[in-house]
């Protein structure tokens, strides 16, 4: 059973479109986590959200937590090539247990110039 | 450079083989973690640990062990290795973030185990 599901699981979009990826789940998180990982490498954090409601900007990326902190977004305003890759978000049941992340099963990102 | 660094970067071996993926960071974090990748089912954790000499399982242990001997190293070990355990493995480590008590996770570039 996967308690973080992502969609959708795969993206493809040309330069300079918009576009919004989710992470659901019936659990609450106490923080969430969004990776990018590229081909041949590990992931890379972008950024965690704590609070139920809290929105955080990275450049052209824009996360928000949802209120019950149950699911959380991913939206790039015009999007780069530089930008295609696997984003994968990953929650943390309570902050005592947060070095065990569940991760969803990601979204595929690819960006055509 | 600072990180997290795992070797090999590629491993083929035979059903029933043994071998060691080994980890090393040597940013001092005190929790390591190792995952496997497989299409369609994100990271799942096979084994961790919370410091030197102390392991625990994960959500998918059977087939590996771990051993903590020192903060820097935490090498997986394949027992007996068998098809379903061809995948694309991680080591990470973790910190605590002391003013929001988080922990964030730190990842090696990964192992590409086949097995035939």
């Amino acid at each position: 059973t996967q308690l973080l599901e992502q969609s959708p699981q795969f993206l493809s979009i040309q330069e300079g479109e918009n576009l919004t990826v989710y992470c659901n789940s019936s659990s609450v998180f106490s923080s969430l986590q969004w990776y990018r990982q590229e081909p041949g490498e590990g992931p890379v954090l972008l950024v965690t959200v704590v609070t139920g409601g809290e929105v955080k900007k990275l450049k052209r990326l824009t996360f928000q937590f949802g209120d019950a902190r149950k699911d959380s977004s991913l939206h790039i305003t015009a999007a780069q090539p530089g930008d295609t890759g696997l984003y994968l978000c990953a929650g943390a049941r309570s902050s005592g247990s947060a070095r065990q992340l569940t991760f969803g099963s990601g979204t595929q990102l690819t960006v055509l110039p | 450079n600072a990180g997290v660094t795992q070797t090999p970067k590629f491993q083929v071996l035979k059903t029933g083989q043994s071998m060691t993926l080994q980890c090393a960071q040597d940013m001092n974090h005190e929790y390591m973690s190792w995952y496997r990748q497989d299409p369609g089912m994100g990271l799942r954790l096979i084994h961790y640990s919370v410091g030197a000499g102390i392991t625990d399982q994960g959500e998918v242990p059977n087939g590996y062990n771990v051993s903590r001997s020192t903060t820097e190293d935490f090498p997986l070990r394949l027992l007996s290795a068998a098809p379903s355990q061809t995948s694309v493995y991680f080591c990470a480590s973790s910190y605590r973030d002391s003013s929001l008590g988080l922990y964030g996770y730190t990842f090696g570039s990964g192992t590409r185990l086949t097995v035939v």
